[in-house]
């Protein structure tokens, strides 16, 4: 079975400093990756995703993610936060060996980023 | 801006009722997904439609059902509402490349259960 850990309920940075958002996955079959962000009262807005390829994967905004396979972690990063960057990150797996469509999406970490 | 929208933005319903939620779908997407999301949780995987016909479920009970209209568009049904039900609801539109394809989501519905 599929799922996704984010063990930061809150990650608090400040202005300028770099960011870390952790974020591990369990999959049976390749892992498809993605990053979404909230902002309030929104819907989610993609980031970035990993598929295959190069295991640095850049997105918008400035953010990059990390893919480690032996690790089975997705990180996001960013080298210089911006107080713009607070909000609720959600990363998501879904299986790519196997036909179920869905994606599972982990408990989210309010990232918030001090002036 | 995704270009997916849904409708109605927010809804009070009262236990046992029944709602309907609508999404439009991207241009050029033909797959559909709906996620419920709790007050401080992730979204929940509900269903997905591509083609007008269900393509997957979620762990949810079948008072949940969906449809897909020619146009691709979607509607989310809920009967006999409970209060747990309370949540946003999000779609999700995304074209047929399979599990490699994003999605892209619409601002959500926001069902509240009195």
């Amino acid at each position: 079975a599929q799922s996704v850990a984010q063990p930061e309920d809150q990650v608090k940075v400040a202005e300028g400093n770099p960011l870390t958002v952790k974020c591990t996955y369990s999959v049976s079959g390749n892992p498809y990756l993605f990053w979404y962000v909230q902002y309030p009262n929104r819907g989610l807005q993609f980031l970035l995703k990993y598929i295959t390829g190069d295991n640095l994967v850049k997105g918008s905004y400035g953010f990059e993610a990390e893919f480690n396979k032996s690790q089975t972690s997705f990180h996001l990063k960013k080298p210089s936060a911006l107080v713009s960057d607070s909000a609720l990150y959600f990363c998501a797996v879904r299986d790519g060996g196997s036909s179920a469509s869905k994606i599972i999406f982990g408990s989210g970490t309010r990232l918030s980023i001090r002036p | 801006e995704t270009g997916v929208t849904q409708s109605p933005t927010h809804l009070i319903k009262t236990r046992g009722q029944q709602v309907t939620l609508r999404c439009s779908s991207q241009s050029g997407h033909n797959t559909v997904s709906w996620y419920q999301q709790a007050l401080g949780q992730g979204p929940q995987f509900i269903f997905q439609y591509y083609r007008e016909e269900e393509n997957g479920r979620g762990n949810f009970p079948p008072r949940f059902s969906g449809l897909q209209f020619p146009n691709y568009s979607s509607e989310l049904n809920v009967n006999a509402l409970e209060l747990d039900d309370s949540a946003l609801y999000l779609c999700a539109s995304s074209s047929p490349g399979g599990s490699q394809e994003t999605q892209y989501f619409g601002p959500g519905t926001r069902l509240l259960v009195l």
